[in-house]
């Protein structure tokens, strides 16, 4: 079956700080792989995907890159700001269907 | 351009009774998910429309239907309330190309809370 499954939380990072979320999944087929975040209070929003092997979703700083031989889809960003701080979802979707991790909390502390 | 959108935002039920929620896509897309999302968890998928029909259905029971209208809303309805179903309702639409439902975009959602 397809699931995916990702760090668990929470993360607290000082400003500036590196960051990785680990994302694994498990997949029938050629899942194309997403990363959402979720602001408080408020729906997911795509931050990047990534639709076949070796290639590297960015957007706002963030990259995550398909690497079908190790079935991961890891979210970096090399210098977190205060404004960061939400709950990252990955997610990958096969067929018509959506499977999410159950997200990563980030906190970056000034 | 008007995102997804969603109403109510906010409902409060009592166990047994019914609720329907609403959803209007982005425009220009043609296939709407719902997803249930409990707190601290990740959403799950309980159906998606296309063409007004039902295309794919997650784990929930029936109990949880739906309906797409020809403008392509849709609602989310869920009889005999269940305390356990509450959570933040979550719909999301996208464009479908050749068969297959593209990126999906979400709407702010639905708390419905069960007393």
């Amino acid at each position: 079956g397809n699931s995916v499954t990702q760090m668990e939380g929470p993360v607290t990072l000082s400003e500036e700080a590196f960051l990785t979320i680990n994302c694994t999944y498990t997949a029938t087929g050629y899942p194309s792989l997403f990363w959402y975040v979720q602001y408080p209070g408020e729906g997911l929003q795509l931050l990047l995907k990534a639709t076949k092997a070796d290639d590297k979703g960015s957007n706002k700083g963030f990259e995550a890159t398909y690497r079908k031989e190790t079935t991961s889809f890891h979210l970096e960003k090399g210098s977190v700001q205060v404004s960061d701080s939400a709950v990252y979802f990955c997610a990958l979707s096969s067929g018509n269907q959506f499977y999410f991790g159950t997200g990563t909390s980030l906190t970056v502390i000034p | 351009d008007a995102g997804v959108t969603q109403s109510p935002t906010h409902l409060i039920k009592t166990r047994g009774q019914q609720v329907t929620l609403r959803c209007s896509p982005k425009s220009g897309h043609d296939t709407v998910s719902w997803y249930q999302q409990a707190l601290g968890q990740g959403p799950q998928f309980i159906f998606q429309y296309y063409e007004e029909e039902e295309r794919q259905r997650g784990n929930f029971p029936d109990r949880f239907s739906g309906h797409q209208f020809p403008n392509y809303s849709s609602e989310l309805n869920v009889n005999a309330l269940l305390l356990g179903d509450s959570a933040l309702y979550l719909c999301a639409s996208s464009p479908t190309w050749g068969g297959k439902a593209d990126t999906q975009y979400f709407g702010p959602g639905t708390r419905l809370t069960v007393l």
